[in-house]
């Protein structure tokens, strides 16, 4: 696609439920990151995928937090039993490609609250 | 791991006037400096980066330096107007891992 798609664009869920967001990288880019944004404040790594190696997950913040990327394109963000701490905008980005390796390509967010 | 530490988080300035940035890192093996601008309500974009092969690099009004030795990194807006409000994240990786690691962003304000 012509950017970086990323949906539900907002997700409102209770306590202890469990969310997925999705990520739909440019295509071609062969990197793919998950990176979190609490209110006001920096980018948190959380995940990063690269073609087929084994990713790196050393930014997840507990067990709760699982990603997979399927077929090379296609990421998912899920969070079990959702916190109320959990409450954030979810950024994916996608690089590689014409773009080069090292420029990453953010899409829009998803916004999660946790009530 | 790597540690950006950036600052300051605020910043308010005349149109016109220059606007700096300052960002550290932790680990000596980081090679890639990026820095981001994030408009309200918008995504983050890279503006410019750097790499540790270079001192300083510059692209019209904005210029970045680098000094390994210190392990710091200066963002530099010369002329600022009002469309450079936002708020900038300077970035470090290392060769050993992909994924950048930001600092804490500092919010830029041009006053007209």
């Amino acid at each position: 696609g012509a950017g970086v798609s990323q949906s539900p664009s907002n997700k409102v869920t209770e306590k202890g439920k469990d969310v997925e967001l999705r990520c739909d990288p440019i295509s071609g880019h062969t990197a793919l990151y998950w990176y979190r944004q609490s209110l006001g404040q920096g980018l948190e790594f959380l995940i990063y995928f690269q073609g087929n190696s084994a990713p790196d997950k050393s930014g997840l913040p507990s067990d709760r937090f699982s990603a997979e990327r399927t077929g090379g394109s296609v990421s998912t963000l899920t969070i079990q039993r959702t916190q109320q701490e959990d409450s954030a905008v979810y950024l994916c980005a996608s690089s590689g490609g014409s773009g080069g390796a090292n420029v990453l390509t953010f899409g829009a967010g998803s916004r999660l609250t946790v009530l | 791991g790597e540690n950006v530490e950036q600052h300051p988080s605020t910043l308010s300035v005349q149109e016109g006037d220059s606007a700096v940035i300052k960002c550290t890192y932790s680990d000596s093996a980081s090679n890639y400096f990026p820095w981001y601008k994030q408009e309200l309500g918008k995504r983050p974009q890279l503006i410019i980066d750097i790499r540790s092969n270079v001192g300083e690099k510059k692209d019209q009004r904005i210029a970045v330096t680098l000094n390994k030795t210190a392990k710091h990194f200066s963002l530099h807006i010369t002329e600022t107007q009002p469309e450079d409000s936002a708020v900038y994240f300077c970035a470090a990786r290392n060769t050993g891992r992909r994924a950048l690691t930001f600092g804490s962003g500092t919010r830029l304000q041009v006053q007209p």
